[in-house]
Order: C-alpha cells, then structure tokens, then sequence
C-alpha cells in the first residue's frame, strides 16, 4: 500500500469555475477526513467520513462545497462557483477507527489556486 | 472549542545540537490526545510523536521525545541530535479522546537546521 493519494496535485481555475479533487484512503481506514490549509498557517478541519456516513462538517465548509465517500471507499471535495478566498492546500487525511492507536496518515495534497 | 497555540514562528539550531518546539492548549476535557506532525517543504505532513492524556509518562520516539504538562496544558518537542533532514514545519494537534474525531492545529514552528 503507497499511503493515502490525492489527485489532482495541483489545479489552477478562474474564479466561479467549479472544481472536484479526490482523494484515494488507505485501503483499510474506515475514516476520512478533509482539511484546508491556507499558506502558513495550520490546516483547519473540514469534513469527516465514517465510512460512507459524512459525520462531522465544519461551519468553513459553505454551501459551495460538497463532499462525498460513495461506498466507504474514495472521497472527492467539490468547491462550486470558486471564490479567490478559496486559493489553498486541500489536504486528505485517512485513519482506521475505533482503538486508542488511532493516527491520521495525510495525504500530499491538492493546491488550489483560484485567480 | 479547543485550541492549539504555537507561539515560536520560526526557530534555528545547530546540526547535531537539540532544539525544543513549544505548545500549549487550551481543553475542558480531561482525556485527550496530543501529537506533533512534521511537514517537509513540499512533502506530506507525517506523525512524529503521539501522546495519550491519560499517560503520566512522556513519549518517545528515538531522537524525538515530548514534555507533557497536563495541568499547565503544555506540550513540548524536544529533538535531540538534530539533522538535516528535520528541517521542516512542525504542528502541534489536539484529537478529543471521545467524540469528535477531527485534529485541531497549531500555526506551526518553521525549523531551520543550519550545518
């Protein structure tokens, strides 16, 4: 297993374009999570899945951005009507729940620059 | 809500000299996690240390080792025998024990290691 995957590395958009980024789990990990970190900062909570079950959204996450985890496997992140304030790392972040040695295992990420 | 605070933007130390990175957290919850992720220049964030609130004693992790102060909410990193290859960005992050699963960030300490 190559640890958890995020496609694409990099994504150049004009503003109110629409964008989606995936990220790949490690195979076995019940849980992913999304983060977003802007440039110099630490990244900040987005979403997270438990399984196919989206249990926790941020109040960051607006109503322009959707995520998914159809089938518990893959997730992808949707930004709709892109905004400058949305220029970041998009960071994935998997983990197998459920027993005290639980660890995050990030993701490269996805940076995101909307002009 | 719970809070991470990093109050060292940037530090510097001597090849092979030891260095201490500062973190402190703010948290009514009396069992908890605490990790410090390292996050080479365009390379993904990956764990360094990890510790548990419930443990008195302090984690190690070969060259890696933590000062945790429960009551004064205090978690340092402290590495020993510096090395290039630890140049990078260094979060501190706080994961409540029940509940919420997301990782909560510090702004992070740059890390130079001059040779």
């Amino acid at each position: 297993d190559t640890g958890v995957s995020q496609d694409p590395r990099h994504k150049i958009t004009k503003r109110g374009q629409n964008v989606t980024f995936r990220c790949d789990p490690i195979s076995e990990h019940n849980r992913l999570y999304w983060y977003r970190q802007t440039l110099g900062q630490g990244p900040e909570f987005l979403t997270y899945f438990q399984n196919e079950a989206q249990l926790e959204k941020s109040r960051l996450l607006s109503n322009r951005f959707s995520a998914e985890r159809p089938k518990g496997s893959f997730s992808t992140l949707e930004i709709q009507r892109t905004e400058q304030g949305d220029s970041a790392m998009y960071l994935c972040a998997s983990s197998l729940g459920g027993h005290t040695q639980e660890t995050q295992y990030f993701g490269p990420g996805t940076r995101l620059l909307v002009l | 809500a719970q809070t991470v605070t990093q109050s060292q933007p940037e530090m510097s130390v001597q090849e092979a000299e030891t260095v201490t990175l500062s973190c402190t957290y703010d948290t009514s919850e009396s069992d908890y996690y605490l990790f410090w992720y390292k996050q080479p220049p365009s390379r993904q964030m990956i764990l360094v240390i990890r510790q548990e609130a419930y443990k008195q004693q302090n984690a190690t992790e070969n060259r890696f080792s933590v000062n945790f102060q429960k009551a004064a909410k205090s978690f340092s990193l402290k590495i020993s025998d510096s090395q290039l290859g630890d140049a990078a960005m260094y979060f501190c992050a706080y994961r409540s024990y029940r509940g919420a699963q997301k990782l909560v960030f510090g702004q992070g300490t740059r890390l130079t290691i001059n040779p």
